[in-house]
């Protein structure tokens, strides 16, 4: 079945180690790409998102990630986490063929960095 | 400006009650998006509105689930007859209007918590 798969369920780090969290997706055709953020208790924030252009998006908080259309993949990166970085994260993908906009996510990674 | 607000942020209801959710777009924005987010899951497309008009409601349940965005006031999901699996967390998105798949970002609301009982 078509999908967006996150590979990592539950992450656990200590603060300054470096983070990759795993996206791939298996929709042909042009799509948009996003990952988002959900802090405990608050509403979904937009980290980052690709639609074009150089395939090494930068976000907020230092976040980045990397698109390759080869590998269907968009993995998000950061260098060096912090404990508020302590998180659910949701990649996401919005096809162009369906015409409307809606978000097909992944089944969201939780981060929990340790102080 | 105000984010996409949803009320109530926490819903109790006994199996076979209604539950109406409510989502109040930003400002400006005509386009409003229904997701839930099932226990262990990530959130799943329900449904896309616009203005007096459902554009896409391919991941509505057949029965029991319906949803409107009235000409005025808030977009309304409503749940009849609920059962204990509706149990979830209901998000709203908005986006600007002219969008659609070029969407550039759609902003969330802190969702709603239902509980069947």
């Amino acid at each position: 079945a078509q999908s967006v798969s996150q590979h990592n369920h539950h992450v656990i780090l200590s603060e300054a180690a470096s983070l990759e969290l795993g996206c791939n997706y298996s929709y042909g055709g042009t799509v948009n790409l996003f990952w988002y953020v959900q802090y405990p208790g608050q509403h979904l924030q937009l980290l980052l998102k690709y639609f074009s252009g150089d395939p090494l998006v930068k976000g907020i908080k230092g976040f980045e990630a990397e698109f390759i259309k080869s590998k269907f993949s968009f993995n998000l990166r950061k260098p060096s986490v912090q404990w508020s970085d302590t998180a659910e994260y949701f990649c996401a993908v919005t096809r162009l063929s369906s015409n409307t906009g809606k978000l097909i996510f992944g089944q969201g990674t939780t981060l929990q960095v340790k102080p | 400006n105000a984010g996409v607000m949803q009320n109530p942020r926490h819903l109790v209801r006994r199996r076979g009650q209604e539950a109406r959710l409510r989502c109040s777009p930003m400002k400006g924005h005509s386009h409003v998006y229904w997701y839930r987010q099932l226990p262990e899951e990530g959130l799943k497309f329900m449904v896309y509105l616009q203005k007096e008009n459902i554009i896409d409601e391919s991941g509505m349940p057949k029965e029991r689930f319906s949803a409107e965005f009235p000409k005025e006031g808030p977009s309304i999901l409503r749940i009849q007859q609920v059962v204990r699996g509706d149990s979830a967390a209901y998000f709203c998105a908005s986006s600007p209007p002219g969008q659609g798949a070029q969407a550039t970002e759609a902003f969330f609301g802190q969702g709603t918590r239902l509980t069947v009982v």
